[in-house]
């Protein structure tokens, strides 16, 4: 089955740095990329997904590159603010009906 | 339109009892996901469930066990508690099994085993 490993696990930035947060994925037939953010005591919720047909792809200050040969993808936050303090997670999932899954999490500090 | 609904959100049990978590997806949804979330270890797949069937199964005992209702409802159990089952649990739904798409989760039913 599909394997994700998320590095680093913890990740400690100023404020206005730019933050990056890599994971590979073991199964070649995976082509949807999700990265989720989990706020101290909330739910995770969904930031930005990538599917295997693009390489890029960008919302404001949050962008998500994919390798599909080297398989894996990043996730780059630029002018990092205290609220982006969270811990985020990739995810990897194949063809449809498969189950989505996850990183160990990162845990990004920023501090102004 | 409601969230996804966890319940009960707190609970202590003691080494040996069972326990049985409740999830309601949000109106619509039909696929609905366990993840179990520790220090250290993110979110572990447990089970998939679309029209009350169990379509994936994430790598663990068979003491862990889950159902889905016809209203998309969805149980998990978990029997012959252990220490390390201490986490928190979390559902999450989507529409369908279709095009892999957002999962949007529960704010989980966290379990301490004594």
């Amino acid at each position: 089955g599909e394997n994700v490993e998320q590095h680093p696990s913890t990740l400690s930035v100023q404020e206005g740095d730019s933050a990056v947060i890599k994971c590979t994925y073991s199964d070649s037939a995976s082509n949807y990329f999700p990265w989720y953010k989990q706020e101290l005591g909330k739910r995770p919720q969904l930031i930005i997904d990538i599917r295997s047909n693009v390489g890029e792809k960008k919302d404001q200050r949050i962008a998500v590159t994919l390798n599909k040969t080297a398989k894996h993808f990043s996730l780059h936050i630029t002018e990092t603010q205290p609220e982006d303090s969270a811990v985020y997670f990739c995810a990897a999932s194949a063809e449809a009906g498969t189950a989505l899954i996850f990183g160990k999490g990162t845990t990004l500090s920023v501090s102004s | 339109k409601a969230g996804v609904t966890q319940t009960p959100r707190y609970l202590i049990k003691t080494r040996g009892q069972q326990v049985t978590l409740s999830c309601s997806p949000i109106s619509g949804h039909r696929s609905v996901s366990w993840y179990q979330q520790t220090p250290g270890q993110g979110l572990q797949f447990l089970f998939e469930y679309f029209s009350e069937t169990q379509r994936n199964k994430g790598n663990f005992p068979g003491r862990f066990s889950g159902r889905q209702f016809s209203n998309s409802r969805s149980e998990m159990n978990v029997s012959t508690l252990e220490l390390g089952d201490s986490a928190l649990y979390l559902c999450a739904s989507r529409p369908g099994q279709g095009v892999p798409g957002e999962l949007f989760f529960g704010e989980g039913s966290r379990l301490t085993v004594l």
